[in-house]
């Protein structure tokens, strides 16, 4: 069975400074996605980044970035320049393609972004 | 705003109770997807539709918990005889199929029981 790991259950960074937070996952399937989910202080989880397996490049949005090693079946997270919204519970997610569609998600990370 | 809507937001119960739960997604989704996410953890896959039908259901959805989404429209997830490990906040989530489909979340209902 997949499952992905958060590590980092929370971190704290000022504003304008850069974090990394950390995933790793662990699955024998070749094909899959991996998401960054955001979820603020009660509101509703919004994507944040997409990566797909099989794209060797590193995808970016914006001030968010993300590092995919896919041999070592990590995926982090790098918020560029952070700020006072970026303040909510960030979720790793992992979808195999072959086998549906369900979202399997890691324990999250709470980070604090402080002025 | 066409975004997926949750109703009630809150909900409150006595153990013994049944509850149900309502998730209007994105009306051009045709995949509906419903998690259960407790205090500290990442949400967990309960079970998803596709239009009308019910494809998938994960083992945490006991003989208790019943979904349906008839005329592949809204959805209703539906809790018999609840418990106290009840208690957590019932995400649901619409997408259109394909490979890439991102799936677009709710603010959730969060089920107290007592």
């Amino acid at each position: 069975a997949q499952t992905v790991t958060q590590s980092q259950p929370e971190m704290s960074v000022q504003e304008a400074e850069t974090v990394t937070l950390s995933c790793t996952y662990d699955t024998s399937e070749n094909n899959y996605y991996l998401f960054w989910y955001k979820q603020p202080p009660s509101r509703q989880m919004i994507l944040v980044i997409r990566q797909e397996a099989y794209k060797q490049q590193n995808a970016t949005e914006n001030r968010f970035s993300v590092n995919f090693q896919k041999a070592a079946k990590s995926f982090s997270l790098k918020i560029s320049d952070s700020q006072l919204g970026d303040t909510a519970m960030y979720f790793c997610a992992f979808r195999d393609n072959q086998a549906g569609t369900a979202l399997i998600f890691g324990k999250g990370t709470t980070l604090s972004v402080s002025s | 705003d066409t975004g997926v809507s949750q109703d009630p937001r809150h909900k409150i119960t006595k153990r013994g109770q049944n509850v149900t739960f309502r998730c209007d997604p994105i009306s051009e989704h045709n995949r509906l997807y419903w998690y259960r996410q407790t205090l500290g953890q990442g949400p967990e896959f309960l079970t998803y539709f596709q239009n009308e039908a019910q494809l998938e259901k994960s083992r945490l959805l006991s003989d208790r918990f019943s979904a349906e989404r008839p005329k592949g429209s809204f959805s209703t997830l539906e809790i018999q005889r609840t418990e106290q490990g009840d208690s957590a906040m019932y995400l649901c989530a619409s997408s259109l199929s394909g490979v890439g489909g991102e799936q677009f979340f709710g603010p959730g209902t969060r089920l107290t029981v007592l």
